[in-house]
């Protein structure tokens, strides 16, 4: 089935510096979100993305839509230790998309 | 405007038992998604239920089934529960916007039920 794969796996930063990770398809989708999830949490929708090209930005996050349309990539700026934790891509599957499948996740730690 | 709510938070079956998590949509939602998230791993898609009918199913056994009510809420059963079962139950509430077979819009998750299977 289609897979999505994100990179880095993991990653371990300093406070204040910026952060950038991916996420790669197989296949070709129409939408892009990224998650952020807590220990103990579900995920918290941060960016959606609805168009090839799109750069789309949320306080310090901004995250673009690959012109392929098989990629997306997340930057985090100036990181503060409130930005621990797992990030997850995800994309529509079915016609209309029906369900979402969601890549392995990069987890982040922000050191003080 | 009240998010999406789940219950209950914690579960602890044996295995062969059968289980029931409840989830309340998002005010004004009307598609209800569950997931699966084992220990380490992105969620994975269970069914969604829209119009209180299953309007998509990932790749689980029929021992795992559901409901929606007319409310737009919605349950998750599993019957004859096995170790792997052990999981993050994950509810997803959306919109769609032209029936069953249009666009469901972006999906907002509730925390989840952490489910034991000893």
């Amino acid at each position: 089935g289609q897979q999505l794969n994100q990179s880095p796996q993991s990653m371990f930063i300093q406070e204040g510096e910026d952060v950038s990770m991916n996420c790669t398809s197989s296949s070709i989708f129409n939408t892009w979100l990224w998650y952020k999830q807590d220990p103990g949490e579900g995920p918290v929708l941060l960016i959606a993305l609805y168009k090839a090209g799109e750069l789309t930005s949320n306080g310090r996050l901004t995250a673009q839509f690959g012109i392929t349309r098989k990629d997306s990539f997340l930057n985090i700026s100036a990181s503060i230790p409130s930005d621990v934790g797992i990030y997850f891509c995800a994309g529509p599957l079915g016609n209309y998309g029906q369900n979402f499948v969601f890549g392995p996740g990069t987890r982040l730690s922000v050191l003080p | 405007e009240t998010g999406v709510t789940q219950s209950p938070t914690h579960l602890i079956k044996t295995r062969g038992q059968q289980v029931t998590l409840r989830c309340s949509s998002q005010s004004g939602h009307n598609t209800v998604s569950w997931y699966q998230q084992a220990l380490g791993q992105g969620p994975q898609f269970i069914f969604q239920y829209y119009r209180e009918e299953e309007n998509g199913r990932g790749n689980f056994p029929p021992r795992f089934s559901g409901l929606q009510f007319p409310n737009y809420s919605s349950e998750l059963n599993v019957n004859a529960l096995e170790l792997d079962d052990s999981a993050l139950y994950l509810c997803a509430s959306s919109f769609a916007r032209q029936g069953p077979s249009g666009r469901t819009d972006t999906q907002y998750f509730g925390p989840g039920t952490r489910l034991t299977v000893l």
